[in-house]
């Protein structure tokens, strides 16, 4: 499974897009980029999931380059309840890897 | 919402000893995952069910660590003996097909051994 590096932590101002980037530069073709995010205390929440177009669902956009070697998650208008460790992961044939991910914190 | 339901939710327990969690998947979702978090770390696998049968449990400590889901619904996680490093969240997880695709996650059972 092709690796991911993501920056420890970021901070956003509550109501601002809070962009994650992900770096996968061994991603290979069939492989999909998939974006969970893990409350306090909580089991990981699914968010979205692309392999090459960009994605939007009500949740968040996924913007994927056009050689598939990173990507950014976007939270168009950021919540103080989107406070949350962001995990990317790129994902084929075998099991989801969660790395240590990025962790957000959305001040007000 | 159907929702994965994790019992207990919090289990101190002394080392040496025996200790069991319990998950009941999405009804209908037929994939079903045991990850082990350790504090400060993402999830990892430690094995995944696909109705009743064992499709990955590579990282599953087989000398200490049993899980079974006879009758392809819920399933247990024991572990005897307990260890001091056995402290982590444990994550129940289930999918509508063995697709990695999304993946519901239960609350999770805090494990804490003395």
């Amino acid at each position: 499974d092709a690796k991911t590096t993501q920056p420890p932590s970021m901070d956003c101002a509550e109501g601002r897009a809070a962009n994650l980037p992900c770096n996968h530069s061994t991603i290979s073709g069939n492989e999909y980029v998939y974006w969970y995010r893990q409350i306090h205390s909580q089991g990981p929440q699914y968010i979205i999931h692309g392999l090459k177009n960009n994605e939007t669902n009500e949740m968040a956009s996924l913007i994927i380059t056009e050689d598939r070697k990173s990507s950014t998650l976007i939270l168009p208008h950021a919540t103080l309840r989107d406070t949350a460790v962001y995990y990317c992961i790129v994902q084929g044939a075998q099991k989801l890897v969660f790395g240590q991910g990025t962790r957000l914190t959305i001040n007000p | 919402e159907a929702e994965v339901a994790q019992s207990p939710r919090y289990k101190i327990t002394e080392k040496s000893q025996a200790v069991a969690f319990w998950c009941d998947p999405i009804s209908g979702h037929a994939t079903l995952y045991w990850y082990r978090q350790i504090l400060g770390q993402g999830p990892e696998l430690l094995v995944q069910f696909q109705d009743e049968s064992v499709v990955d449990d590579s990282q599953l400590p087989k000398d200490r660590f049993s899980a079974e889901r006879l009758k392809g619904v819920d399933s247990t996680l024991k572990i005897q003996p307990a260890e001091l490093g056995d402290s982590a969240m444990y994550l129940c997880a289930s999918s509508f097909i063995r697709s990695y695709n999304e993946q519901f996650f239960g609350p999770g059972t805090r494990l804490t051994v003395l």
